[in-house]
């Protein structure tokens, strides 16, 4: 079974800051999500990489497979940005997916 | 497109009950899930579907059935409430397995009492 381990659990910021969310596992995979849900409760897909990384907007998404290690990074951070932060991971075959506890995002102005 | 539906966004049941929470989408997806997610842990699989007529169970199975008759919807049963089952459930779809991006439904938040 995959485990997936988030840190930090909850982060506030101050407008503007610089913020990286990680996610670790513990078994090799062939890509991994990262979702924010708001606090209406509704989730959203960020990204899915594989690899590399992905930017979109303020959001970059970075992986590293031989690490089994992935970062989410917000630049310029703003209070539409406070949500939950989940990354998921596949967990064998089939449809399964396996999602860290998520973390805590609260931006100040 | 409206994406993938639940209903109801809200229900009560009392212990033993039974009820179906609905999902639907209109993307033609192959893949769907059931989740449950309980505060301070991470969304958890209860079962899923590959296909019209394939389902398998994830990792919380116990006291739900499902059934995919159609590639559209996708109900969840709780067979006889418990209150452990109080949780908000997620349905989402995809167009392949793990390595697609997931659609995640609105939610329908239930207390069993």
């Amino acid at each position: 079974k995959n485990e997936v381990e988030q840190s930090p659990q909850n982060l506030t910021a101050q407008e503007g800051e610089f913020i990286t969310i990680n996610c670790s596992y513990s078994v090799g995979i062939s890509a991994l999500h990262w979702l924010q849900q708001h606090p209406g409760g509704g989730i959203v897909s960020l990204f899915m990489l594989s690899s590399g990384k992905k930017k979109h907007g303020r959001l970059i998404a970075t992986i590293n497979i031989q690490e089994k290690h992935s970062s989410l990074h917000i630049t310029a951070s703003h209070p539409r940005d406070s949500a939950v932060y989940i990354c998921a991971v596949p967990n064998g075959g089939g449809n399964k997916l396996v999602f860290g506890a998520g973390t805590i995002l609260r931006v100040k102005s | 497109n409206a994406g993938v539906t639940q209903t109801p966004k809200f229900q009560v049941l009392k212990t033993g009950q039974s009820m179906t929470l609905q999902c639907a989408q209109d993307m033609n997806h192959e893949y769907m899930s059931w989740y449950r997610q309980d505060p301070g842990m991470g969304l958890r699989l209860i079962h899923y579907s590959v296909g019209a007529g394939i389902t398998d169970q994830g990792e919380v199975p116990n006291g739900y059935n499902v059934s995919r008759s159609t590639t559209e919807d996708f109900p969840l049963r709780l067979l006889s409430a418990a209150p452990s089952q109080t949780s908000v459930y997620f349905c989402a779809s995809s167009p392949g397995p793990t390595s697609y991006e997931q659609y995640f439904g609105p939610g329908t938040r239930l207390t069993v009492t």
